[in-house]
């Protein structure tokens, strides 16, 4: 079956440590996404990528890092220089809109909770 | 960013009533979609709807757009406990290149 895996589900961090959330996905989705979403929020956008080796910041970039080396792949790394990562992480992709102009229907993982130990 | 609110934040029912969420937005659109999250899961896209599109149907879901007001309601018909879940719209509204979501209305269906 086709779809997004997001691993671990749980993660824990300590004070001055990088953590590397996975992003995984086999639906041949040239776009993808990551969200940071609060207790009682919607989601906000960290960043996104509509093509291997390029990707662009979003809404709340600082203090996150990514990579897009391959097509399937879109690690995010939460750095120490995020102050707050206490969150729910949810990974996305989608068929990258093209001439259409139109944005498409995103797929979602089942998301990485990370909390600070 | 600008965000697309949902109204109401939560919303309580007996299965077998009907809810209706409503969404609104800033500026012009190309689409406007709704998402459903179970607690402690990722979204799962429940239907796209365009602007030159007033209403679109999917089983039990109803959705209707009113461009002129901004505003967008997602009708869930004969709801059931399985429905209880939050109910996010999301809107192409700074591009085609990523969607801005709204903070949700949740929704419980008690039996």
């Amino acid at each position: 079956d086709g779809g997004i895996t997001q691993s671990p589900k749980y993660l824990f961090r300590k004070e001055g440590q990088n953590v590397t959330l996975s992003c995984e996905q086999n639906l041949n989705h040239d776009a993808m996404y990551w969200y940071r979403q609060d207790p009682g929020q919607g989601l906000r956008l960290i960043y996104y990528s509509q093509i291997v080796n390029d990707f662009q910041k979003g809404d709340i970039a600082e203090g996150y890092s990514v990579s897009r080396e391959k097509k399937e792949s879109f690690p995010l790394t939460v750095t120490s220089a995020q102050k707050n990562p206490t969150a729910f992480y949810l990974c996305a992709s989608s068929i990258f809109p093209g001439t259409a102009n139109s944005n498409q229907p995103q797929h979602f993982g089942d998301g990485t909770r990370l909390s600070i130990l | 960013s600008q965000q697309g609110e949902e109204d109401p934040q939560a919303l309580s029912i007996q299965e077998g009533e009907n809810a209706t969420m409503n969404c609104s937005y800033k500026t012009s659109i190309n689409n406007l979609q709704w998402y459903r999250q179970n607690s402690g899961r990722g979204l799962v896209h429940l239907i796209l709807i365009r602007s030159n599109e007033r209403e679109k149907h999917s089983g039990r879901l109803r959705v209707t757009l009113d461009t002129s007001k901004k505003s967008s309601s997602l009708l869930i018909t004969a709801s059931r406990a399985a429905d209880t879940a939050s109910y996010f719209c999301a809107t192409d509204e700074r591009g085609y290149s990523t969607l801005t979501f709204g903070k949700g209305t949740m929704l419980l269906v008690s039996p």
